[in-house]
């Protein structure tokens, strides 16, 4: 079975710092790896995703994420946060084995303060 | 660009009564999932459709129902609705293969009381 976990329900970082949000998966085969943004009163919009090749992944609005195998991660990284930035984050996996949709985490709430 | 759109951004109803949450996506796309949001418990996956005419039950079917009788448009049914399915409801839609991202509509908060 494939599942997904954010253990942090809420991160706060200063303007200008840099930020991480974490994710942690198990699943049997490869994972496929996605985060989403959501910003207030919105649907979910596409950040990121990593299927295979290099581990360092960048995506939309300068975020990146760190593909780990061996720590069975993918966090979420921003080298200098804004305020704008603020919003709720979504882990979310797919296994390679088998056709089951897409698990998403719990969710971090990203607070970025002036 | 693409898009899926949701029929209702707000929609209040009352205990038992039939409710109809309608999805419609322009991409062509295979798939399409219904996931109801709440929060601490993020996204869960009430169900979803590989194919027209063709659903399957994600984690949480109990109480609801879908049709899919063309590819764009994708119905969630609240057969007889109840409070505790007061919740935001998020449609979404992709390609059939696995690695392609999903596309979300901008989801209906619906209000049962």
């Amino acid at each position: 079975a494939q599942s997904v976990a954010q253990p942090e329900d809420q991160v706060n970082v200063a303007e200008g710092n840099p930020l991480t949000v974490k994710c942690t998966y198990s699943v049997s085969g490869n994972p496929y790896l996605f985060w989403y943004v959501q910003y207030p009163n919105r649907g979910l919009q596409f950040l990121l995703k990593y299927i295979t090749g290099d581990n360092l992944v960048k995506g939309s609005y300068g975020f990146e994420a760190e593909f780990n195998k061996s720590q069975t991660s993918f966090h979420l990284k921003k080298p200098s946060a804004l305020v704008s930035d603020s919003a709720l984050y979504f882990c979310a996996v797919r296994d390679s084995i088998g056709n089951t949709p897409l698990v998403f985490g719990k969710g971090t709430r990203l607070s970025v303060i002036a | 660009d693409v898009k899926v759109t949701q029929s209702s951004r707000y929609l209040v109803k009352r205990t038992g009564e039939k409710v109809f949450l309608e999805c419609v996506q322009d991409m062509d796309h295979e798939n399409m999932f219904w996931y109801r949001q709440d929060p601490g418990l993020g996204l869960r996956l009430i169900y979803f459709s590989y194919d027209v005419k063709m659903k399957e039950k994600g984690d949480i079917p109990e109480g609801y129902s879908v049709s899919r009788e063309k590819k764009e448009r994708f119905s969630l049914i609240l057969e007889s609705a109840s409070t505790n399915q007061t919740s935001m409801y998020l449609c979404a839609s992709s390609p059939h293969d696995r690695g392609e991202k999903l596309f979300f509509g901008s989801g209906t908060q619906l209000s049962v009381l």
